[in-house]
């Protein structure tokens, strides 16, 4: 089975830019989560999508925001761009989303710099 | 809420020994999982092995195994026989099993360095 696969994998972008990232998981699995890693903050849980919905969020501003599409794809977006969102943006897949023992497999990573 | 601590922020050891990469964990959910992640320098995030708070045995995987002492709040990883490829960040990770949902919290990691 293929893994997960993020693109693209590596972006600039400048100041008040938006920006939307893709995020395909593994064939079969239904649940998609993003996570934003930076040196200052470590890893941080944006949100989660299971059937199209978004189901749990972290603590991030509206600028950040996210959907997923009826094959489980899934993409984040964010809009107005700062200094601070430049990080590696992780997704992350796991089988059902209602086994909470379910494991996640992350993909690659995209890596944001925002100048 | 939860929080996960390693209190290591790097760790040397020598090719073909054995090293233990510390975890402590705090919850008030009595359900919950503990993970392990291998971050090589490309990124991405390597499930290593998993730990369930009710099973009664500690998890192994190949040369991986998980110290869980569930009344310590501890769940230290134990790679043996360390090989230059386990040079890496790792990540211990917990997830609170009653909320249905998938959010893992993460600790800082701990940065593994294996020497010839």
């Amino acid at each position: 089975k293929a893994g997960v696969t993020q693109t693209p994998r590596y972006l600039i972008k400048t100041r008040g830019q938006q920006v939307t990232l893709s995020c395909s998981p593994i064939s079969g699995h239904r649940s998609v989560s993003w996570y934003q890693q930076t040196p200052g903050q470590g890893l941080q849980f944006l949100f989660e999508y299971f059937s199209e919905t978004q189901r749990n969020k972290g603590n991030f501003p509206g600028r950040f925001s996210g959907r997923q599409f009826s094959n489980s794809r899934s993409e984040m977006n964010v809009s107005t761009l700062e200094l601070g969102d430049s990080a590696l943006y992780l997704c992350a897949s796991s089988s059902s989303g209602s086994l909470s023992t379910d494991t996640q497999y992350f993909g690659p990573g995209t890596r944001l710099t925002v100048l | 809420a939860q929080k996960i601590t390693q209190t290591q922020p790097g760790m040397f050891v020598q090719e073909k020994e054995a090293v233990t990469l510390d975890c402590t964990y705090d919850t008030s959910d009595p359900s919950y999982g503990l993970f392990w992640y291998k971050q090589p320098s490309s990124g991405e995030m390597i499930f290593l092995i998993y730990q369930g708070s009710y099973d009664q045995q500690n998890a192994t995987e190949g040369r991986y195994s998980l110290n869980f002492q569930k009344a310590r709040k501890s769940a230290n990883l134990v790679i043996s026989a360390s090989q230059l490829g386990d040079s890496a960040m790792y990540f211990c990770a917990m997830r609170e099993l009653n909320t249905g949902f998938q959010k893992l919290v993460f600790g800082t990691g701990t940065r593994l360095l294996v020497s010839p």
